[in-house]
């Protein structure tokens, strides 16, 4: 699976829109991009996934470049519940098929 | 919403005891994983089954660890005789898997392991 880099930790205020970096530059054609996040004390939380298209769901929409090497989860209105540590992760096949491979993430922190 | 649950959500125990940790995946859902996160080593992949039948534990300590799937309603992920470098957090997660279906996997909110 191909690997991920995300920057470590990323400010915004409340109420803004969250802009998630995620480079990906080893993706193969039939790899699939997720995001999820982790909220302190709890699992990590499905956000959405894609291939090549743009994608958007109540939580967030999905940005991936056309050449699919690198991709942007946007949070349109971050809230200070939005505050978590955010995975991007490219996997193969179906996410509920193989089991994931999680890296170190962003720690995203949303300012009051 | 349909859920994972996990129980218990927090163990304390002495070395030595027997550990058993309990999931109930997503109805309807045909895959099971156990994953343990640890400040050191992050989130881990321990093992998984489909359909009941473990698929790949080559994430577990063979020694004291073994995962089970007694029924489709129930996973267990047991420790005997437990250690200190046992301790972490133990996540489910459940999944479905049909040939070409896309479906992300869900995970429940963990079992919290201390072993003194």
């Amino acid at each position: 699976d191909a690997k991920t880099t995300q920057p470590p930790s990323m400010d915004c205020a409340e109420g803004r829109a969250a802009n998630l970096p995620c480079n990906h530059s080893t993706i193969s054609g039939n790899e699939y991009v997720y995001w999820y996040r982790q909220i302190h004390s709890q699992g990590p939380q499905y956000i959405i996934h894609g291939l090549k298209n743009n994608e958007t769901n109540e939580m967030a929409s999905l940005i991936i470049t056309e050449d699919r090497k690198s991709s942007t989860l946007i949070l349109p209105h971050a809230t200070l519940r939005d505050t978590a540590v955010y995975y991007c992760i490219v996997r193969s096949r179906g996410g509920g098929a193989d089991g994931l491979t999680f890296g170190k993430g962003t720690h995203l922190i949303i300012q009051p | 919403d349909a859920r994972v649950t996990q129980t218990p959500r927090h163990k304390v125990t002495e070395m030595g005891q027997e550990v058993t940790m309990r999931c109930q995946p997503i109805l309807g859902h045909n895959t099971v994983f156990w994953y343990r996160q640890t400040m050191m080593q992050g989130l881990e992949l321990l093992a998984y089954f489909r359909n009941r039948a473990p698929l790949d534990d080559s994430g577990m300590p063979k020694d004291r660890f073994s995962a089970e799937m007694p029924d489709a309603t129930l996973a267990t992920l047991k420790i005997q005789p437990s250690e200190p470098r046992d301790s972490a957090v133990y996540f489910c997660a459940s999944g479905l898997w049909v040939g070409r279906t896309n479906q992300p996997q869900h995970f429940g909110d963990g079992t919290r392991l201390s072993i003194l």
